[in-house]
């Protein structure tokens, strides 16, 4: 069975700065996902960014982008510039091809003026 | 377009009581999800239907049950409720399950307390 693991349960940042949340994986797959689901107070869970395994460039989705190291089995997300709004818990999930989503326990960030 | 929608949105039970959640998709996807999140331990799949007419259990499946009643509704019954299933509930959909990556799409979820 795949595991994910978010080892800080939280986190803070003041406005406009860089934060990076980690999530190390253990699967002995060859071919997957990964993401990164945000979920803000309203409960909504948004995909933030997604990462195929076998592309070796990092995703990058605005001020958000990965860092994804494969023979570490790491994907880290860093948020650039950080807005009040991307105050919320922060989820990293992995797939393997054709089954379901696994879920980190999740990171809080806190973003503060 | 609505999306994913989930009736109700809040419930508090006894113990003991029986109640059904649903889930609606007007997207046409062929996979449906339930998940539950608990504090501290992220979102836990409890069963998923890869397409209509199958269903198969996840992580979590003792003391639910799921009915795929058409490719659109998914719903999720706790016959007999614990305070253990005090929870927030979350049902998701996506294209499909087999084959290349399909997007998850989630619902506003339900939480659910039982006392």
């Amino acid at each position: 069975a795949q595991t994910v693991t978010q080892s800080q349960p939280e986190m803070s940042v003041q406005e406009a700065e860089t934060v990076t949340l980690s999530c190390t994986y253990d699967t002995s797959e060859s071919n997957y996902y990964l993401f990164w689901y945000k979920q803000p107070p309203s409960r909504q869970m948004i995909l933030v960014i997604r990462q195929e395994a076998y592309k070796q460039q990092n995703a990058t989705e605005n001020r958000f982008s990965v860092n994804f190291q494969k023979a570490a089995k790491s994907f880290s997300l860093k948020i650039s510039d950080s807005q009040l709004g991307d105050t919320a818990m922060y989820f990293c999930a992995f797939m393997k091809q054709s089954s379901t989503l696994t879920f980190g326990k999740g990171t809080m960030l806190l973003v503060s003026p | 377009n609505a999306g994913v929608t989930q009736t109700p949105k809040f419930q508090v039970l006894k113990t003991g009581q029986s109640m059904t959640l649903q889930c609606a998709q007007d997207m046409n996807h062929n996979s449906m999800y339930w998940y539950r999140q608990d504090p501290g331990m992220g979102l836990r799949l409890i069963y998923y239907s890869a397409s209509e007419g199958t269903t198969d259990k996840g992580e979590v499946p003792n003391g639910y049950n799921v009915s795929r009643l058409n490719k659109r509704e998914f719903s999720l019954r706790l016959e007999s409720a614990a305070p253990s299933q005090t929870s927030v509930y979350f049902c998701a959909s996506s294209e499909a399950l087999i084959g290349r990556f399909h997007e998850q799409y989630f619902g506003p979820g339900t939480r659910l307390t039982v006392t």
